[in-house]
């Protein structure tokens, strides 16, 4: 079966844009996660959706935002970017206690 | 506070050693995961141990936990060169679908 799906997988856009990440999960995965990956701050999470509803929020600024769509799929939009952005963006999805399957992510770059 | 905290360290090895690797976390969990990462591509799932789990195998791996010391270890067995990754343990705490990863543990296995 198809795992999960991120596109694109590379983006460079310039300080002040702003950027839309998508990320399709297996199916029949409700819980869809987001996390940032980067050298200093390592793996950090930035939210969790299940049938559309935003359960968990982590601890970044509200320029981060997220949804997701009836059908699971997910997006997070950063707005207003800042070089401090750049990052691998990692999108997972899960059923409950079985443990969470990634996709390839996204390699954002802020210039 | 992160949880899920890898011994710092750097293991290279030959082809054929074992591999072990550390883990420490701070709170009481649900579980334990261990993912491997290769060249900063997207995480994969590896073994999920629960908190009422002392010890787990799957393949040439082994997992073991001590919720008494809030620690667990990851045994790779007869290792290779396809092993070479980082590696990384995160806690869900709480049950609230979000991971909480450490820093990751870097291998290399020399053919």
């Amino acid at each position: 079966k198809a795992g999960v799906t991120q596109t694109p997988r590379y983006l460079i856009k310039t300080r002040g844009q702003q950027v839309t990440l998508s990320c399709s999960p297996i199916s029949g995965h409700r819980s869809v996660s987001w996390y940032q990956q980067t050298p200093g701050q390592g793996l950090q999470f930035l939210f969790e959706y299940f049938s559309e509803t935003q359960r968990n929020k982590g601890n970044f600024p509200g320029r981060f935002s997220g949804r997701q769509f009836s059908n699971s799929r997910s997006e997070m939009n950063v707005s207003t970017l800042e070089l401090g952005d750049s990052a691998l963006y990692l999108c997972a999805s899960s059923l409950v206690d079985y443990g969470y399957t990634f996709g390839s992510g996204t390699r954002l770059t802020v210039v | 506070s992160q949880q899920g905290e890898e011994d710092p360290q750097a293991l290279s090895i030959q082809e054929g050693e074992n591999a072990t690797m550390n883990c420490s976390y701070k709170t009481s969990i649900n579980n334990l995961q261990w993912y491997r990462q290769n060249s900063g591509r997207g995480l994969v799932h590896l073994i999920l141990i629960r908190s009422n789990e002392r010890e787990k195998h799957s393949g040439r791996l082994r997992v073991t936990l001590d919720t008494s010391k809030k620690s667990s270890s990851l045994l790779i067995t007869a290792s290779r060169a396809a092993d070479t990754a980082s590696y990384f343990c995160a806690t869900d705490a709480g049950g609230n679908n979000r991971l909480a990863f450490g820093k990751g543990n870097q291998v290399v296995v020399i053919p």
